[in-house]
């Protein structure tokens, strides 16, 4: 099965910003929403981003998701210690019928 | 408050089998598809299931066909993995997960996982 693509890891200081990018293969990519999770160790993932650009609530205003055609991209703002997890992106395939990840981006926090 | 409760984890030996749960409370279980993910150490989030609201269409990743079972019983909101022939790759954090909105979207509310330990 095809995977979504993602940097292995991205650092920046705190206060800063990042942006991870997640792109996919498939020719269905293009049409799939895409979600952004938070992953900590001990815990279950945590959404961040959704239909590539919507936050749940609860969810600060400090991260934020786009897509245009098949690249989609989380950006972080303002940059804390508590920030530091692994990141991966999600869609589900139609054509596959298959929920398909990116390999995660490992973010640290200088 | 939507909550995702999983079970039935441990360790197991290679060959062997194992059946985890998920109960689901907090919204109408049947209104949605529902997903099974892992995570092993040091790996990324890997695909495993996905079932219909009705449980009449199932779709599996490719290292788990064949050897996965995925069901569920919308009388008592609960999802199940029927873990067949386990390898010591199988070895990672299950966890359920239900979409956003009914079905043909990726996992959006998540629970804690359970562990499976494939070791001999």
């Amino acid at each position: 099965q095809s995977v979504l693509t993602q940097p292995p890891s991205v650092s920046a200081a705190p206060g800063q910003s990042v942006i991870i990018s997640c792109s996919g293969s498939s020719a269905d990519f293009g049409n799939s929403y895409v979600s952004w999770y938070q992953k900590l160790p001990g815990t279950g993932p945590k959404v961040l981003i959704y239909d590539n650009d919507r936050r749940p609530s609860g969810v600060p205003a400090r991260f934020s998701g786009s897509k245009s055609g098949t690249s989609a991209t989380l950006g972080i703002t303002g940059l804390q210690t508590g920030d530091e997890a692994d990141y991966f992106c999600g869609t589900w395939d139609a054509r596959l019928s298959a929920v398909l990840f990116g390999g995660g981006t490992k973010l640290t926090v200088l | 408050e939507i909550q995702l409760v999983e079970s039935g984890g441990g360790l197991v030996q290679p060959g062997e089998s194992l059946r985890l749960s998920c109960a689901a409370s907090g919204f109408t279980f049947s209104d949605y598809s529902m997903h099974w993910v892992r995570h092993a150490p040091g790996r990324g989030l890997e695909y495993v299931s996905t079932i219909s609201r009705t449980g009449t269409t199932t779709y599996y990743g490719d290292s788990v066909k064949g050897r996965f079972t995925i069901t569920r019983d919308n009388s008592k909101s609960t999802l199940y993995l029927q873990l067949g022939s386990l390898r010591p790759e199988d070895t990672a954090v299950y966890f359920c997960a239900r979409p956003y909105y009914g079905s043909g979207n990726p996992p959006h509310y998540w629970g804690q996982g359970t562990q499976v330990t494939v070791s001999s």
